[in-house]
């Protein structure tokens, strides 16, 4: 089974200041993705950014990027110019490619980012 | 138009009731899930719905049940609820495939009295 892990529960930012959130995970497949999402106070699921293992470039979506690190198994988002409106938990998760992925998202236990003004 | 809907956003009931979440999505997505939310904000998947397999985690007691009446629906059944089913209930849709993302529900927040 994979597992998911995020060692920081929680990290303070200065509005303006760029912040790294960390996440490994520990899988014996080949083929999978891996996704980083947010979570605001409003409880909604948000998709941040995602990375297909098989892709060595990283993934980037305007303020926010990753590091995949494959053979470390490892995945980091990096928010840059860092934002009010990023105040939120942030999840990374895991999908299995193989088996249409069925076994759904496997998230790990999530870190709160605080945004100081 | 939201993809994914879930209702109702806020469920309190009794121990002992039996109760349902209902789910729809308009994104003509092949594969539902639902996932809980517990008191610590951990995430994990409860059953995987398409219209040829169920996959159900195993540390899901049979007092929940998920039901399906066509692609676009996937209902949560709880029966006999305990306090410890107090939680968040996600509901989620996802085009299998590669890149592909699951796109969540705003969540039922569940609370057993």
């Amino acid at each position: 089974a994979q597992t998911v892990t995020q060692s920081q529960p929680e990290m303070s930012v200065q509005e303006a200041e760029t912040v790294t959130l960390s996440c490994t995970y520990d899988t014996s497949e080949s083929d999978y993705y891996l996704f980083w999402y947010k979570q605001p106070p409003s409880r909604q699921m948000i998709l941040v950014i995602r990375q297909e293992a098989y892709k060595q470039q990283n993934a980037t979506e305007n303020r926010f990027s990753v590091n995949f690190q494959k053979a470390a198994k490892s995945f980091s988002l990096k928010i840059s110019d860092s934002q009010l409106g990023d105040a939120a938990m942030y999840f990374c998760a895991y999908r299995s490619a193989f088996g249409g992925g069925a076994d759904g998202l496997t998230f790990g236990k999530g870190t709160h980012l605080i945004i100081q003004p | 138009d939201t993809a994914v809907s879930q209702t109702p956003k806020y469920l309190v009931t009794q121990m002992g009731n039996d109760k349902s979440i209902k789910c729809e999505q308009n994104l003509g997505h092949d594969t539902m899930y639902w996932y809980k939310q517990d008191s610590k904000k951990f995430l994990k998947i409860m059953f995987s719905y398409n219209n040829k397999e169920l996959i159900i985690n195993e540390t899901v007691p049979n007092r929940f049940s998920p039901k399906s009446p066509d692609k676009a629906h996937l209902n949560l059944h709880i029966n006999s609820l305990e306090l410890g089913d107090s939680a968040v209930y996600f509901c989620a849709a996802e085009a299998r495939g590669r890149g592909t993302e699951a796109f969540f529900g705003q969540g039922t927040r569940l609370t057993v009295v």
